[in-house]
C-alpha cells in the first residue's frame, strides 16, 4: 500500500474510445503528479499540479486531457488516442512546503493498450 | 532531460552489498540526490535522498562525494527481492516539483 490509489490497473481503448484515468493520494499531499512510462524508455513526466493549479504541462498532446477537483484526486481524460499511446500511466504525490519539496509517492499505475 | 549518468546494469551475489553508482556532475548547490526503485508491473517505490551528508536508513545507505559529483548508494545485504531497476535522479526546478528519471540500473540479485 502506497498511499497512491490508480484505477484501473488495466485498460483498453480503441482510438475513437473516451475514457478516464484516476488517481487519488490517502497522504494529505498538496502536489499530484502524472507520468508515462513507455516500454524500455524513462518515465516522461506529464503534467505537475501544486495546490490544484497546474505548474506544468510537458508538451502533452493535447489528447490527454488532466484534471486536478481536489489536492487528493488527478484524473487523466483520454481520447482519441493513438496505438504509440500505449504505456504505463503513473500517478504521484508530494508535499511541496517553502523549504522544500518531499520525496514523490507512486501509485502502481495503469496499463493502458490502445488498440 | 535526466541530469545523471547510470550503468544500464549490474549483478550481485545475494547476501553481499549492492553499490550502485551515479554521476551528477553538473548538480547545483541547491539540489538534492533522490535514488528510487522500480520493480516489474509495480510504481517507482522512494529509497532515500541527501544533499551532501552521508545518509542512512532502514533501507540503504547513500554516500555523496564531496565535491558533489557523483554518489554511491548501498544496499548492505542484497536479498533476491531487490532486484529492480534503480533510479538517480537530481531535482530541479525553481518549485522543485521536476523530478526528471534516466534509464536507471536494473540490478539483478543472484541467489
Amino acid at each position: 500500500e502506497t498511499g497512491v490509489t490508480q484505477t484501473p490497473r488495466h485498460l483498453v481503448m480503441g482510438m475513437t474510445n473516451k475514457k478516464s484515468l484516476k488517481c487519488e493520494q490517502h497522504l494529505g499531499h498538496n502536489a499530484m503528479y502524472w507520468y508515462k512510462q513507455s516500454a524500455k524508455k524513462p518515465l516522461e513526466l506529464m503534467f505537475v499540479y501544486n495546490f490544484k493549479e497546474q505548474t506544468e504541462n510537458n508538451s502533452v498532446p493535447s489528447r490527454f486531457s488532466p484534471e486536478c477537483p481536489n489536492s487528493s484526486h488527478l484524473f487523466l481524460h483520454l481520447h482519441t488516442l493513438q496505438p504509440e499511446d500505449s504505456a504505463l500511466y503513473l500517478c504521484a504525490s508530494s508535499q511541496v512546503t517553502s523549504r522544500g519539496n518531499s520525496p514523490l509517492h507512486f501509485g502502481n499505475g495503469t496499463r493502458l493498450t490502445v488498440t | 532531460d535526466a541530469k545523471t549518468t547510470q550503468p544500464p546494469s549490474m549483478d550481485c551475489a545475494e547476501g553481499r552489498a549492492a553499490n550502485l553508482p551515479c554521476n551528477h556532475s553538473t548538480i547545483s548547490g541547491n539540489e538534492y540526490v533522490y535514488w528510487y526503485r522500480q520493480i516489474h508491473s509495480q510504481g517507482p517505490q522512494y529509497i532515500i535522498h541527501g544533499l551532501k551528508n552521508n545518509e542512512t536508513n532502514e533501507m540503504a545507505s547513500l554516500i555523496i562525494t564531496e565535491d558533489r559529483k557523483s554518489s554511491t548508494l548501498i544496499l548492505p545485504h542484497a536479498t533476491l527481492r531487490d532486484t529492480a531497476v534503480y533510479y538517480c535522479i537530481v531535482r530541479v526546478g525553481n518549485t522543485g516539483n521536476q523530478f526528471y528519471f534516466g534509464t536507471g540500473t536494473s540490478l539483478t540479485v543472484i541467489p
